[in-house]
């Protein structure tokens, strides 16, 4: 059974720091691309980051760019996002999912998320 | 503003069929056939309900359909049940450096 666990979500203080972190199990890791995808309080679902199988090519929404970095360690089954230049408007639940396949973009798994909050 | 365009309710009664509308263009659902359809009940996940315009997932029921014309895709939702009330996204690969939108989301409310 495929299972993709988000934790890190926290309150933070704009301009802060925060790590997100998505333990994978279930399949095979290395054979897929994953997604950070978010969605703000009462409103919808905004894609963050994208990952390759091999962390060698990432891609980011433009609302993040040069503020959020996507990770994967395939030793650990695990995806991250690291978070800087935190700001309100980054307040949602973040969702990890995988991808469907190959380079077809679609998420086929979604884990629970983790809140993030950014207040003062 | 989502890239994609999607209508922000629609309502159907229980057995009757409802088409939801996802309106981009040439750049991402009119470019590619990478069209998917996420189902989000209240305080839940999105699940897969449709992938590639038209895929089904295994364990989504028949009555769930997709399809595309141009730059809009459609997700047809036939024989309607109370379990269907949820809110869908339909999503698109985008050739510009992105590479993944949404829409906006559409709640269906089953009367």
């Amino acid at each position: 059974e495929v299972q993709l666990v988000e934790s890190g979500g926290v309150v933070v203080q704009p301009g802060g720091s925060l790590r997100l972190s998505c333990a994978a199990s279930g399949f095979t890791f290395d054979d897929y691309a994953m997604h950070w995808v978010r969605q703000a309080p009462g409103k919808g679902l905004e894609w963050v980051s994208l990952i390759s199988w091999d962390g060698g090519s990432t891609y980011y929404a433009d609302s993040v760019k040069g503020r959020f970095t996507i990770s994967r360690d395939n030793s650990k089954n695990s995806l991250y996002l690291q978070m800087n230049s935190l700001r309100a408007e980054d307040t949602a639940l973040y969702y990890c999912a995988k991808d469907g396949a190959g380079g077809d973009y679609y998420f086929d798994y979604w884990g629970q998320g983790t809140l993030v909050t950014v207040s003062s | 503003q989502s890239a994609l365009t999607q209508p922000a309710s629609v309502s159907g009664s229980p057995g009757q069929s409802i088409t939801i509308s996802c309106t981009g263009t040439s750049s991402d659902v009119g470019g590619y056939n990478y069209v998917s359809w996420y189902q989000q009940h209240p305080g839940k996940a999105p699940k897969l309900m449709i992938y590639e315009v038209s895929n089904r997932p295994s364990g989504v029921s028949n009555r769930f359909s997709g399809s595309k014309s141009g730059n809009t895709a459609s997700l047809t939702i036939s024989g309607l049940q109370a379990e269907d009330e949820a809110d869908y996204y339909c999503s698109s690969y985008t050739s510009s450096s992105t590479h993944v939108v949404f829409g906006g989301g559409t709640k269906l409310t089953v009367l």
